[in-house]
């Protein structure tokens, strides 16, 4: 059975430093994963969507990694900013399945 | 573009009462549909999905059940809620392989 692990459950730091988000998988058997942002009481924002066959994908000031064999995955963000206090979480898709597991996130507050 | 709508927003349900969360997605086709609960520490919890029409598979068994009427519509529902019902109910969609779209969420309290 697939685990998504998320450490540390919750961060905080101060604005502009740049921070690494951690999401471990216990099957490494994974199709692809994917980073989501969500806001208190809001759904979820897919921030990064990473194939199994991919090292990294970027968007803006965010950097996805992942190695597979090693069942880890990193979420960089860059030059933090308060916009950036949400959670965040990564859930991995298994091939031959349409079910995405999620780890239970990582809340980030960045303070001004 | 792709679109997702989830109502209502909050719901406030007494014990024993029904249930029904709608879910419909536009700009796509036979989208893979799915419906979550989260609650608080305890991450997001997957309680059916659907590949096709009329085609349901339940994650856990619980007093909840699921209906997929049309292609972009998936519906959530209970004949009697419990108190355990209550929490963040979240519809989402996807094509095979691709990234997952999420709606906004109802938040579902039962007293």
């Amino acid at each position: 059975k697939q685990e998504v692990t998320q450490i540390p459950a919750a961060l905080s730091v101060p604005e502009g430093e740049n921070l690494v988000l951690n999401c471990s998988f216990t099957d490494s058997a994974i199709y692809n994963l994917q980073w989501f942002r969500q806001d208190p009481g809001k759904g979820l924002t897919s921030l990064l969507l990473i194939q199994s066959s991919q090292r990294e994908q970027t968007s803006g000031r965010l950097n996805a990694s992942l190695d597979k064999s090693s069942g880890r995955s990193t979420l960089y963000i860059a030059a933090s900013q308060p916009g950036d206090s949400a959670t965040y979480l990564c859930a991995v898709k298994k091939g031959g399945s349409e079910k995405l597991v999620f780890g239970k996130g990582t809340k980030l507050t960045v303070n001004p | 573009s792709q679109t997702i709508h989830q109502w209502p927003a909050t719901l406030v349900q007494p014990v024993g009462s029904p249930l029904s969360l709608e879910c419909t997605v536009e700009g796509t086709s036979n989208p893979n549909l799915y419906w979550y609960r989260q609650a608080a520490g305890r991450g997001l919890q997957l309680l059916f999905y659907s590949v096709g029409i009329g085609q349901i598979s339940s994650e856990v068994p619980q007093n909840l059940s699921a209906s997929r009427p049309q292609d972009r519509q998936f519906i959530l529902s209970s004949k009697k809620l419990l108190l355990s019902d209550s929490g963040f109910y979240l519809c989402a969609w996807k094509q095979q392989n691709t990234e997952a779209f999420f709606g906004q969420g109802t938040r579902l309290t039962v007293v």
